[in-house]
């Protein structure tokens, strides 16, 4: 199972948006509605951003929003601020015997 | 606030076993629709998912890794474990404990993690 396509870096300064794509395949992100997304400060514990595509786990603020269509799945990141500075992955279910696909993550740079 | 902590050698020798502990605090290991799980992220490379284990002691690997991997847990200890044999260099990463939430989706979401320890299998 190949990893999910991210693209390497997204920026942009605070309060504009971002939006952060993840491209799979028809046996993965096409294929089910369980694209999760994780945001990761370098040194500390990944976080759930995203379940289910387009599902806030509670705390998460709502500048975040998730979506999917076809074999890709976004990740947007409205009114950016410092603190969403981070690395972001996708994950994928593609099946039984292979439960969880990744991407490579995207770096966030706020401007 | 549910806290896991992982823990185990920073260094292994090629042809030998890794062993990692994740202490879970903050809540029960053994709450319902809870799973457990491991993951890796070798260095520039992207997130590896490893093995997952309920409180019950059933068992979920990842076919590549499945022959050797074993991964078990102690509820007494609140404590879930990961061993990893025949290890070579294509082993090293930065190794992550993480709650599976089975209650809240089908995907089994990672909800919480702990903050990743890094193993180098080095001589």
């Amino acid at each position: 199972q190949s990893a999910l396509t991210q693209p390497r870096s997204v920026s942009g300064s605070p309060g504009q948006s971002v939006t952060i794509s993840c491209t799979g395949s028809s046996s993965d992100v096409g294929g089910y509605n369980y694209v999760s997304w994780y945001q990761h400060h370098p040194g500390k514990a990944p976080k759930l951003m995203i379940y289910d595509v387009s599902n806030r786990p509670s705390g998460v603020p709502d500048r975040f929003s998730g979506s999917k269509s076809g074999n890709t799945a976004s990740l947007t990141i409205s009114g950016l601020q410092a603190e969403d500075e981070a690395d972001y992955y996708c994950c994928s279910y593609a099946g039984t015997y292979t439960p969880y696909v990744f991407g490579l993550g995207t770096k966030v740079t706020v401007l | 606030q549910l806290l896991l902590q992982e823990s185990g050698p920073g260094l292994v020798k090629p042809s030998e076993t890794l062993s990692l502990t994740c202490t879970v605090s903050g809540g029960s290991i053994s709450s319902s629709g809870y799973y457990w799980g491991w993951l890796r992220q070798p260095p520039g490379k992207g997130l590896e998912w490893i093995a997952t284990i309920y409180y019950s002691g059933s068992t979920y690997y990842n076919p590549p890794l499945k022959s050797r991997v074993t991964v078990s847990v102690d509820t007494s200890k609140s404590q879930f474990s990961l061993n990893l044999s025949s290890v070579t260099a294509a082993d090293t990463a930065v190794y992550y404990c993480a709650r599976v939430d089975a209650y809240r989706s089908s995907s089994w979401p990672f909800d919480y993690w702990g903050q990743g320890t890094l193993v180098t299998v080095s001589s």
